[in-house]
């Protein structure tokens, strides 16, 4: 069964601290993407990647920056942790040849920052 | 640019059916329709391409128009096993790339 796996369910950080995300895949796909997930605000694009060490920003990159150095792994970095970047952060992975297939996504990792 | 989902929620009894809709004010390359359980990730359902093309997924099908940049999904004698959030994603043209906007949901509950 193809995967997206990320490394932590649950998380809790300090204010201040960094914090590292990790996603791995394994489906050989070209691209990879880092959401997070707030209630009444849908899905937003942080950072994604279509090629290893390969980075574009998404919609709302301030406050992280991102990390591929293999294509089948993308780290999402949390320079200082803030209390509004507590939320639910999903990675995704697509394949380049696109067509008929949709986003892989990992179970989420629900960061609080304290 | 975000398209807009209807309605925002729906509670129905088993077996019965429901119609969900994305629009968007954006040409679309292709619409993406996702199902997200309490707790889970996002599961991908199916993909539309091309301007009125319709695609089926058990008894989940969608439908795409392309000229009027909506896509609806049709859930047909719903099950237990449906409910859940339901997002719609609209691949826009972004310069010489493309790009997935994504709906804010739509949650479905479906009862005994």
């Amino acid at each position: 069964d193809v995967k997206v796996t990320q490394s932590s369910r649950y998380l809790v950080k300090r204010t201040g601290e960094k914090v590292f995300l990790e996603c791995v895949q394994d489906m050989d796909h070209e691209n990879m993407f880092w959401y997070r997930q707030d209630p009444g605000l849908g899905l937003r694009l942080i950072y994604f990647s279509y090629d290893v060490k390969m980075k574009e920003k998404g919609d709302i990159p301030e406050g992280y920056s991102v990390s591929r150095e293999k294509k089948e792994r993308f780290s999402l970095i949390l320079e200082s942790a803030s209390t509004n970047q507590t939320s639910m952060y999903l990675c995704a992975s697509s394949s380049l040849a696109g067509g008929h297939y949709g986003y892989t996504f990992g179970s989420g990792t629900r960061l609080t920052v304290v | 640019q975000q398209p807009v989902q209807s309605p925002q929620a729906v509670i129905l009894r088993e077996g019965e059916d429901a119609v969900i809709n994305c629009s968007s004010s954006k040409a679309l390359y292709s619409v993406h329709w996702y199902r997200q359980k309490h707790g889970e990730a996002p599961v991908f359902l199916m993909i539309l391409l091309k301007g009125g093309e319709q695609k089926g997924h058990e008894k989940i099908s969608a439908s795409f128009n392309e000229k009027k940049q909506q896509s609806s999904l049709y859930l047909t004698a719903s099950q237990l096993s449906y409910s859940g959030t339901y997002f719609c994603g609209t691949e826009i043209y972004a310069g010489n790339n493309r790009k997935l906007i994504w709906g804010l949901g739509t949650s479905l509950a479906v009862n005994p």
